[in-house]
């Protein structure tokens, strides 16, 4: 079965500052990596994913993440965050060999991105 | 278009009440999901419906009851809830068949109270 683990619960970052948020997942097959962005009181909504090929993916918003099969990473990044971006962010994985869908989206616990003025 | 609606978006029912949730997506997605989702939790598979069949069931209470009209449509039945049943509902969609999961689009909930 495939996890993904979010050490940071919580980032405080100020405006315009660059942001990592952490993600590591563990599967011992190839996988597919997702990350989400739930803004206050609404659902989720795909950021970007990586699927195969180039290991740098850019999403939405000026999101990108980098896929690091080595390290089991898939840490998301933006050079300069926008207090808009204060959000909660998910990370998730699943198998390229399962059957699509069929076992669900296992997600990280989340981590809320502060941005301060 | 990678749209899924949800209906109703609030809903406040009492312990005896029966109410269902709604959710529609016309992106020809033949795999449905219900997530429930608690404050500062990440969502929890509750069902999912893969072409129209129940697939997965994670050991849910009988007092929720999904249902699959179509492959456009899932509903969530709610009969006799408890309080700690209060949570968002999540309702997804993904292509389906098989090669794996490459990508789950999500509405945007429904706020469910338990009174």
């Amino acid at each position: 079965a495939q996890s993904v683990t979010q050490l940071d619960s919580q980032v405080p970052v100020f405006e315009e500052a660059p942001v990592e948020l952490r993600c590591n997942y563990s599967s011992s097959v190839s996988v597919y990596l997702f990350w989400y962005v739930q803004y206050p009181n609404q659902g989720l909504q795909l950021l970007l994913k990586y699927l195969s090929g180039s290991t740098l993916v850019k999403g939405i918003n000026g999101f990108e993440a980098e896929f690091n099969k080595s390290q089991t990473s898939f840490h998301l990044r933006k050079p300069s965050v926008h207090i808009s971006d204060t959000a909660e962010y998910f990370c998730a994985v699943s198998s390229s060999h399962s059957g699509g869908g069929a076992d669900g989206l296992p997600f990280g616990k989340g981590t809320h991105l502060i941005i301060q003025p | 278009d990678t749209e899924v609606t949800q209906t109703p978006k609030h809903l406040v029912m009492g312990m005896t009440n029966k109410k269902s949730l709604k959710c529609e997506q016309h992106m020809g997605h033949r795999a449905m999901y219900w997530y429930k989702q608690k404050a500062k939790k990440p969502p929890e598979l509750m069902f999912v419906y893969s072409y129209e069949k129940l697939s997965i069931n994670e050991s849910v209470p009988s007092r929720f009851s999904p249902e699959c009209p179509n492959s456009s449509l899932l509903n969530l039945h709610l009969h006799a809830l408890q309080p700690e049943d209060s949570a968002l509902y999540l309702c997804a969609s993904s292509q389906g068949g098989a090669g794996g999961l490459k990508a789950q689009y999500f509405g945007p909930g429904t706020r469910l109270l338990v009174l």
